[in-house]
């Protein structure tokens, strides 16, 4: 069965606002990665936080990790139009499960 | 350093024939991973390959589908008998350890049509 589970599942901003995007999943993870798909494309790796790490940033990215919880969140502050595309949240265990994925919309 | 190259990028077949989707990874890696997204969906994980090895075909059908990746050359994931609930987008993603804690790198896809 599907690990992560997005949401939401599509949001739409103004560039220059921020972004937020949430993952739940299951089970113990060694760790969790965000990827981001344009479309017609393949996925393209964002961020990687391990088990034992709480947040991480990269750029205009912020991710943070609860695992009591079992979230994740992705923020992208200072949206561009160019962020427009779908966010995958994986798990990772000995493979890796996707979520089902946000669709960002950033208008200009 | 050319990244993960699938062919071909499009791919349409009648019901019935046989589809061959093809990946050579990034130079150095010899870890590779086949998915399959749906519209609108995530990815979802199909069998994770070593040179000459398969390591984990957990996510493939066991009738029809059958992948390899042999030591010289690309990896193919290979579809027989097509149905069209084979219509989907087949990614690879190539690592060059099989770590959990590194990332994949992904090809574009081939985008299989069934008629």
């Amino acid at each position: 069965s599907q690990q992560g589970e997005e949401d939401p599942q599509a949001l739409s901003i103004q560039e220059g606002e921020n972004a937020t995007m949430n993952c739940s999943y299951k089970t113990s993870i060694n760790n969790l990665q965000w990827y981001r798909q344009n479309s017609g494309r393949g996925l393209v790796h964002l961020i990687l936080i391990r088990s034992n790490e709480r947040e991480k940033h990269s750029g205009r990215l912020r991710v943070t990790l609860d695992t009591s919880k079992k979230s994740s969140s992705l923020l992208i502050t200072a949206s561009r139009a160019a962020d427009t595309a779908s966010y995958f949240c994986a798990t990772s265990t000995d493979k890796l499960i996707f979520g089902t994925g946000t669709r960002l919309q950033v208008f200009p | 350093n050319a990244g993960v190259m699938q062919n071909p990028r499009h791919l349409v077949r009648r019901r019935g024939q046989e589809a061959r989707l093809r990946c050579s990874p990034m130079k150095g890696h010899s870890h590779v991973y086949w998915y399959r997204q749906l519209p609108e969906e995530g990815l979802k994980f199909m069998v994770y390959l070593q040179k000459e090895n398969i390591i984990d075909e957990s996510g493939m059908p066991k009738e029809r589908f059958s992948a390899e990746f042999p030591k010289e050359g690309p990896s193919i994931l290979r579809i027989q008998q097509v149905v069209r609930g084979d219509s989907a987008a087949y990614f690879c993603a190539s690592s060059p350890w099989g770590d959990s804690n590194q990332p994949q790198h992904f090809g574009d896809g081939t985008r299989l049509s069934i008629l």
